[in-house]
């Protein structure tokens, strides 16, 4: 069983719409979480970190459920410039080390 | 905040040759550095890490090996590559203290192995 797991997508929504997606994680022990986002053939970019009573940025909502061991990240009116892959990410080891999921690849439709 | 570098942005090199890719750090000083490879419509692995000049902690085995000659200095070499060794290549900094140590990435090498 893969450390951290995504559903790989794709996601085709229409702009506008809601998405959600979900990430499990299979270490109890993990600290922190986080997201990131991907564009084609760029560097990962932090998108926002989870905090235990959840996060708000904007359109983006960050919860994170540690008796279940799962993260969710929900974008709300989402734009055509929110096409991208986005990855969960935690952290073990002391932090010092981040997991990364496989990414969720999202295209928003016009 | 930081500033990643990375160079060279894209290099095409045959079977058998030697690699060195370099990424250097602005903005933080001591900070955490990592080399991660992406295989085409796969996710991050990492390769190695290191908290400190000269400390290296690598986490698979492979052809590859890393090396922190200076404190915001991490370099990814290769005596001979392999086919396999192709792929997006991502130096990452992260800062050594409290918690939320968050990682922020360099813009990538893209290596061809022909």
């Amino acid at each position: 069983r893969k450390e951290v797991e995504q559903d790989p997508g794709p996601f085709n929504v229409p702009e506008g719409a809601t998405v959600a997606f979900n990430c499990t994680y299979s270490n109890s022990a993990s600290q922190s979480f986080f997201w990131y986002r991907q564009d084609c053939r760029k560097e990962p970019k932090l998108l926002m970190s989870v905090y235990s009573s959840g996060n708000e940025d904007g359109r983006f909502t960050a919860q994170l459920n540690r008796a279940s061991q799962y993260i969710s990240l929900l974008i709300r009116d989402s734009k055509l410039c929110d096409s991208a892959t986005y990855l969960c990410v935690v952290t073990r080891q002391g932090a010092q080390k981040l997991v990364f999921g496989q990414g969720t690849r999202l295209t928003i439709n016009p | 905040s930081q500033t990643i570098h990375q160079w060279p942005a894209t290099l095409v090199q045959p079977v058998g040759s030697p690699l060195s890719l370099e990424c250097t750090v602005e903005g933080t000083s001591n900070p955490n550095l990592y080399w991660y490879r992406q295989a085409a419509g796969r996710g991050l692995q990492l390769l190695f890490y290191s908290v400190g000049i000269g400390q290296i902690s690598s986490e698979v085995p492979q052809n590859l090996s890393a090396s922190r000659p200076q404190d915001r200095q991490f370099i990814l070499s290769s005596k001979k590559l392999l086919l396999s060794d192709s792929g997006f290549y991502l130096c990452a900094c992260a800062g050594n203290t409290g918690a939320y140590n968050e990682q922020f990435f360099g813009p990538g090498t893209r290596l061809t192995v022909l």
